[in-house]
Order: C-alpha cells, then sequence, then structure tokens
C-alpha cells in the first residue's frame, strides 16, 4: 500500500487547458511537496506547503489537512509544462526520515 | 549557489563490474538521500545520512549496494559486482533539515548507470 497516491497517472491537454492533479496521503504529515521533473531531466521542487494555498506564476497547490488531500492545478497551460509531476509528503512520526513519494502523473500538453 | 552535483552524469559498465557514483551535497546541508529510478517507475528510496548519526540503509536492495559521507558532505554510493536490473538514474538529493524537520529536498541531475 502506498502512503501516497497520485491521480491521474497520465493527462493529455491542449494548450491553453486548466489542468489539475491530486494528492492523497494516509499519513499525518509535517509538510507536502509537489516536484517536476523534465524528460530526461532532473527533479526540481515547485511548493512545499504545510496549509492552505500557495501560488508561483500559473501554478496553484493547495492542501486540506483534514481531508490529507492537495492539488496542483495550472492554468493556461503550455507545452513546456509537460513533464512528470510527482507530490511527496514529509511523515510527522517518521523514525527514518524518509519522504514518502507518489508514483507521478505524466503531462503531455499538446500545442 | 552551487546546487547538487552528481557525477559522472552517464556510467556504461559491463555485468560484474564495480561502480562508485559520487554526490556533492549543497554546503551546509545535513541531511542526504539517495534513490534510484528505473526506466517510466517512481522514486526508490536507497539510504539516507543525517549529520553525524548512523546512516538509514533500509532501503538499499541487497549487501550489493553500499554508501557512505565522509566529513558530512560528499557521498559515495557504490554498486558492487553490477548486474542488468541495477540500471537506472540514481538520484542524489541534500536537504537543511531532513523530512521530518519539514525541510524541502534538492536534487542532483542524477547519474544515468548502463550494465550491458
Amino acid at each position: 500500500k502506498n502512503e501516497v497516491e497520485q491521480s491521474p497517472q497520465n493527462l493529455t491537454a491542449q494548450e491553453g487547458e486548466f489542468i489539475t492533479i491530486n494528492c492523497s496521503y494516509s499519513v499525518g504529515i509535517s509538510a507536502l511537496h509537489w516536484l517536476q521533473q523534465h524528460p530526461g531531466g532532473g527533479i526540481v521542487s515547485l511548493f512545499m506547503l504545510s496549509s492552505g494555498k500557495k501560488k508561483h506564476g500559473r501554478l496553484i497547490a493547495t492542501i486540506n489537512i483534514q481531508e490529507k488531500h492537495s492539488s496542483l492545478h495550472i492554468t493556461a497551460s503550455h507545452p513546456r509544462d509537460s513533464a512528470v509531476y510527482i507530490c511527496a509528503v514529509s511523515p510527522l512520526s517518521n523514525t527514518g526520515n524518509q519522504f514518502y513519494f507518489g508514483t507521478g502523473t505524466s503531462l503531455t500538453v499538446i500545442p | 549557489g552551487a546546487g547538487v552535483s552528481q557525477s559522472p552524469s552517464n556510467k556504461v559498465t559491463e555485468k560484474g563490474k564495480d561502480v562508485e557514483l559520487r554526490c556533492d551535497p549543497i554546503s551546509g546541508h545535513t541531511a542526504l538521500y539517495w534513490y534510484r529510478q528505473s526506466l517510466g517507475q517512481g522514486l526508490e528510496f536507497l539510504i539516507y545520512f543525517q549529520g553525524n548519526s548512523a546512516p538509514d540503509k533500509s532501503g538499499l536492495p541487497s549487501d550489493r549496494f553500499s554508501a557512505e559521507r565522509t566529513g558530512g558532505s560528499v557521498s559515495t554510493l557504490t554498486i558492487q559486482r553490477t548486474q542488468q536490473e541495477d540500471s537506472a538514474v540514481y538520484l542524489c538529493a541534500s536537504s537543511p533539515r531532513g523530512a521530518s524537520g519539514g525541510g524541502e529536498q534538492y536534487f542532483g541531475p542524477g547519474t544515468r548507470l548502463t550494465v550491458t
């Protein structure tokens, strides 16, 4: 059983569309992270949040701690947004001090 | 400032050979993680270092895998007697505080290992 579940696994959108990627987790957390991985590229941290909402450009991340759920939204999507988006959490009780990762959502934005 | 660096960026080796992968974390980051990512798969935790504490080796897949972190900075992941199933991208990440401290991870570009 994965502590972090993402949906959808794959997503194809037309340029300009509004995109939502969902993340659910089953453990208490101190923080949730959204990461971006371009094909053949490294992993970049987009957001770290523990409550409410954060916005950076066309990207918005929200979290509902009570429901153990987070969403990543992309407004006015562009082909350069095509990447794998990964949700990760920092668990509250974590003797191994590990991050738990979702399996990622592969996004393709078509011009 | 400088980010996390890894070397080599690509490594092709013959089955049965040993390989060493290097990670230079961000200066001052006390936590260092190694992950493996097989083609089309998610991140697989391998090992974690935090300061001078004993490392968390719970993710190492076999005793052919080992890692060390010298002086609380540079880390080396060693794979002995490589097998074809070891082919993957090996990613290193550092963090100022680690997961339990709510710290962010900063990832290196990875080393793509191919075992022929």
